[in-house]
Order: structure tokens, then sequence, then C-alpha cells
């Protein structure tokens, strides 16, 4: 158990829709990072936010946004949905600027 | 943008052989990192280097980082049934609120 906190596991939905994903970090961590991964693909990173600032930012798309709460806790928002997004969202965070991650055990999206 | 390559894609070994797997980048990293993602989890942290040269060990797993500080190798020793999983490497900048880049990542398969 990383302690990283990802709801739902599992969500199904249909194109055009919008839905929002949950991480809560790990106590302690103020970093909470999320990453995209698409069937047998790597890992693509989508967005940082440090104690409630948004840090970095990867290949986001626009219809895609994020935000951490003054309570740590993040969602990732996902509009307009396209068979496209179809993936494993995972959460991570970390507490030292160190690039040791704990990632959640992710959130399977499935757009139909 | 930054990318990976890590090689090789897939491995099929004998229980008990030695696995070697690597990562090359076209830029430098001051962090090299490797994990592990089992079948419907999120990845786990292995090992983490942060100096150049460094030759790191945990367990049955070794990992290097490289003097060019554009690559990192993973070996594991007389692996085991539970070694299965994909195996992903990831660079890391401190500059870049460490974000992390993650390489296509190796599928281990394992033959008792």
């Amino acid at each position: 158990d990383s302690g990283v906190t990802q709801t739902p596991k599992h969500l199904i939905t249909a194109t055009g829709q919008r839905v929002t994903l949950r991480c809560s970090p790990r106590s302690g961590d103020l970093s909470v990072y999320w990453y995209q991964q698409s069937l047998d693909q790597g890992l693509q990173f989508l967005i940082q936010y440090y104690n409630g600032e948004e840090r970095a930012k990867g290949n986001i798309l626009e219809r895609f946004s994020a935000q951490q709460f003054p309570d740590l806790h993040s969602e990732l928002n996902l509009s307009s949905l396209e068979l496209g997004d179809s993936a494993l969202y995972f959460c991570a965070s970390s507490y030292l600027h160190t690039g040791e991650l704990f990632f959640g055990e992710g959130s399977r999206l499935t757009v139909l | 943008g930054q990318q990976l390559n890590q090689s090789p894609q897939s491995m099929f070994i004998q229980e008990g052989e030695d696995v070697s797997m690597n990562c090359t980048s076209s830029s430098i990293f001051n962090t090299w990192l490797w994990y592990k993602q089992d079948p419907g989890e999120g990845p786990v942290l292995l090992i983490a280097l942060y100096k150049a040269g460094e030759l790191t060990s945990n367990g049955r797993l070794t990992a290097q980082f490289g003097i060019t500080r554009k690559d990192s190798f993973l070996n594991i020793s007389a692996s085991i049934p539970s070694d299965v999983g994909i195996y992903f490497c990831a660079g890391g900048n401190n500059n870049a609120g460490n974000m992390l880049t993650f390489g296509g990542g190796t599928r281990l398969m394992v033959k008792p």
C-alpha cells in the first residue's frame, strides 16, 4: 500500500461526457502528479501541483484540468471525452524534491 | 520534449537467469529511477539514483546511473517468477519540479 488513494477505481462513460478523478496523497506529501497510461504504453506526465499551486505541466489536453485543494487532495477533470481518452490515470505524490514518487492504484477510464 | 529509450521492450527468460535492461536519453537527467508495475497496480519504486556513476543495489536488483547522465541500467540476478511485470526507467530534473519522464517499459516474463 503506497498510501496514495485514488477514486474511482473503474469508470465507464460515453463520449462527450465529463468525469472527475480524485486523489488523496500520502500523509505529509505536498506534491501531487497526474500521469496517463494508455494500453501497453508508458506513463505520460500530465500535470504536477505543489502545495496547491501548479508546478509543472506536461502533455495535458485543454479538455483536461486539475487542481489541488487546501487539504492537498487533487482532482483531475476530463471533459468532452473521446474514445482515445480511455486509459489508466495514475496519481502520485512525493514529499521531497527527489523524484521518488509513490503511485496510487490508478483509475481506469473507459469511454464508449 | 525529452524522451527515454528503454530496451528491450520485452524479455522471456527462464527462472534463475540474470536479466539486464537499460535506458538511454538524448538529454541529461539529475536523477534516474527504476519502477516496477504489476498487473492492475501502480508503479512501485525499486531503486533511485542521484549521482553520476552511482551503483546501487536492492536485494537481487542492481542499478547504475551512467557517467554521462544520459543512461542507466537495471540488472536482476537469479530471476524468480514474482519478478514478472513491467519495469520502467524514469529520469528527473530538480529544475523541472521533479516531473519524471518515463521510458516505454520492459515487460519481463519468467518461465518457472
